[in-house]
């Protein structure tokens, strides 16, 4: 069936380092992917998606490219900031419902 | 601007209660959901529905029941609640299959003692 695997966290950064958070995924077809961040004590909020092969989603300095050949959509960000603390989820569109992985969650030091 | 509310942020119940959780969207979204997360396990959808009166389940439904009378309102009901049940609840609902983002309530943290 289809599946999401990301990394297992926590990832911990400083203030304006480069951050990877992996994301592989194994579906039927071509499914549209997304990225969704939790902020502390809130529901989950879309960061950015991608709905075809070589798509690039991006928002808020994030960014994510739907590679078919490794079935991958990593996140990255250029520089990270504190406000960036989160736990981040990787998903996608299955047959009849959304996938979702297990979530990594971030913690930025100033 | 969109919006996904629940009935309750914080709730604590006895074991064998019954408990209601609401959710309202008012997007006019045809599709609803209700999730658990828990550390480590991610989000587990427990059900779905696609329409008034629809419902389908989810990867784990044991021990929960559904209603959606109205198209903004969707229920989760615990039957009878078990301390397995203590966890966080998210209520989520999208327009229409494919390409759709999902729109998440704040959830509600459950604790059964």
């Amino acid at each position: 069936g289809d599946s999401v695997t990301q990394m297992e966290g926590p990832v911990t950064l400083s203030e304006e380092a480069f951050l990877t958070i992996n994301c592989t995924y194994t579906a039927t077809g071509y499914p549209s992917l997304f990225w969704y961040v939790q902020y502390p004590g809130e529901g989950l909020q879309l960061l950015l998606k991608a709905t075809k092969a070589d798509d690039k989603g991006s928002n808020k300095g994030f960014e994510a490219t739907y590679r078919k050949e490794t079935t991958s959509f990593h996140l990255e960000k250029g520089s990270v900031q504190v406000s960036d603390s989160a736990v981040y989820f990787c998903a996608l569109i299955g047959t009849y419902k959304y996938i979702f992985g297990t979530g990594t969650r971030l913690k930025v030091l100033a | 601007d969109v919006k996904v509310t629940q009935s309750s942020r914080y709730l604590v119940k006895r074991t064998g209660e019954k408990v209601f959780l609401e959710c309202v969207q008012d997007m006019d979204h045809e599709n609803m959901f209700w999730y658990r997360q828990d550390p480590g396990l991610g989000l587990r959808l427990i059900y779905f529905s696609y329409d008034v009166k629809m419902k389908e389940k989810g990867d784990i439904p044991e021990g929960y029941s559904v209603s959606r009378e109205k198209k903004e309102r969707f229920s989760l009901i615990l039957e009878s609640a078990s301390t397995n049940q203590t966890s966080m609840y998210l209520c989520a609902s999208s327009s229409e299959w494919g390409e759709e983002t999902q729109y998440f309530g704040p959830g509600t943290r459950l604790l059964v003692l």
